[in-house]
């Protein structure tokens, strides 16, 4: 069964520092998104990614944020200048288009 | 925005009984409400989704009802056993032309006992 992959699983950084958490979405999936867990609280919608450009962004998807698709596999998350509560886990996950949206293992950020 | 709230936060069962978690949904436009299993540190795993043109759906010991008029949906497991251990969520979407942002409900610990 496909799934989406995400690299690296497990990433502790510096505050201030940037980070780049990666994605390969299902393959023939078309809607893209990320997704932050704090540890112990709920699943956080963050952004949606279609067509190449951004189709949602949530109040916590600030400017220090930004995803790119920079080839036609990947899915980037980068964050710019690291803060502590960045901490939590960072779930990508795609969707084909018929509402099913599908996860990734999750990277789990450490700042420090 | 959506909201979406969910109850109990913790559940108990004994293995073999049934076990029911409630949310309810703030925006009457949502029409894609998913139950998702997570077991500690690892992804959210669907595990039913109902669509607002049905009342009801099945799937072996998981069921789900939906409730459009009052804005609520449950989760049903019968013959709980304890690897149904886990948190569950449900969510809600509406389907855009972006795709569909899912809004979480709080989650439920649900520990089935020996």
């Amino acid at each position: 069964e496909p799934e989406v992959t995400q690299t690296p699983s497990h990433q502790v950084t510096q505050m201030g520092q940037e980070v780049i958490l990666r994605c390969v979405p299902i393959s023939n999936h078309l809607y893209f998104y990320w997704y932050r867990q704090i540890l112990g609280q709920k699943v956080e919608f963050l952004v949606s990614f279609y067509n190449n450009e951004i189709s949602e962004k949530s109040e916590i998807f600030d400017d220090q944020f930004s995803v790119e698709r920079p080839d036609g596999s990947n899915f980037t998350l980068k964050i710019r200048s690291t803060k502590l509560e960045d901490s939590a886990m960072y779930f990508c996950a795609s969707c084909e288009g018929t509402n099913t949206i599908y996860f990734g293992e999750g990277s789990w950020l450490t700042v420090v | 925005g959506e909201n979406v709230e969910q109850h109990p936060s913790t559940l108990s069962v004994q293995e073999g009984d049934s076990a029911v978690i409630k949310c309810t949904y703030s925006d009457s436009a949502s029409n894609y409400f998913p139950w998702y299993k997570q077991e500690l540190g690892k992804r959210p795993q669907l595990i039913i989704d109902i669509r607002s043109n049905v009342g009801e759906k099945k799937d072996q010991r998981i069921a789900v009802t939906l409730n459009k008029t009052a804005k609520h949906f449950s989760l049903h497991i019968t013959e709980t056993q304890p690897e149904d251990s886990a948190v569950y969520f449900c969510a809600a979407s509406k389907e855009s032309g972006g795709g569909n942002k899912l809004t979480f409900g709080t989650g439920t610990q649900l520990k089935v006992e020996l």
